[in-house]
């Protein structure tokens, strides 16, 4: 079964400075790869995702990941962070075709904090 | 063009009746899934429909049952609901079926059991 983990519970940063979050997957085979945000008292919103191709993908608001295979890792990054990305971010995988339909796994969620 | 609608936004039940959500996905969109968010477990997932059928279910017991009609629009039912039912439902849809495409969520039905 697939599984996502998230290394962080909540990231606390100032505006300005640089952001990596941490994502690792558990899944021998073809994935695709998605972040998603929550911003607060908002619904889920998607920020990027990964099909194939490039493995660096730019998303929204600044936004971007790089997927590596070899580490099964899909880390989000922003060169400098707002007050207004405070939100929660979750990291999620699915797998095309097969049986997985319509589901996506997903990580425990990041909590970030921006501190203006 | 809409996005997924979620009725009702909240809800308060007692424990042991039942509850139906429902969902609206986005124009076009023939696939919607449905998850629960709990401060402890996360985001799961519940199960899938596309063309009213079940393609996919998560490890929920018996009582989450779910259909979708033939509009696309889709309802869940939970019956003799439990305490820890108390969470957010999320329904998203999707355009790409199979093929693992990116899903658009809805804004959440909170339910709360007491």
């Amino acid at each position: 079964a697939q599984s996502v983990s998230q290394h962080n519970h909540h990231v606390i940063l100032s505006e300005a400075a640089s952001l990596e979050l941490g994502c690792n997957y558990s899944y021998g085979g073809t994935v695709n790869l998605f972040w998603y945000v929550q911003y607060p008292g908002q619904h889920l919103q998607l920020l990027l995702k990964y099909f194939s191709g490039d493995p660096l993908v730019k998303g929204i608001k600044g936004f971007e990941a790089e997927f590596i295979k070899s580490k099964f890792s899909f880390n989000l990054r922003k060169p400098s962070v707002q007050w207004s990305d405070t939100a929660e971010y979750f990291c999620a995988v699915t797998t095309p075709g097969g049986t997985s339909y319509g589901k996506l796994t997903f990580g425990q969620g990041t909590i970030l904090t921006v501190h203006p | 063009k809409a996005g997924v609608t979620q009725t009702p936004r909240y809800l308060i039940k007692t424990r042991g009746q039942q509850v139906t959500l429902s969902c609206s996905p986005i124009s076009g969109h023939r696939s919607v899934s449905w998850y629960q968010q709990t401060p402890g477990q996360g985001l799961q997932f519940l199960f899938e429909y596309f063309s009213e059928t079940q393609r996919n279910k998560g490890n929920f017991p018996g009582r989450f049952s779910g259909r979708q009609f033939s509009n696309s629009r889709s309802e869940m039912n939970v019956s003799t609901l439990e305490l820890g039912d108390s969470a957010l439902y999320l329904c998203a849809s999707s355009l790409l079926t199979g093929t693992g495409g990116e899903q658009y969520f809805g804004p959440g039905t909170r339910l709360t059991v007491t």
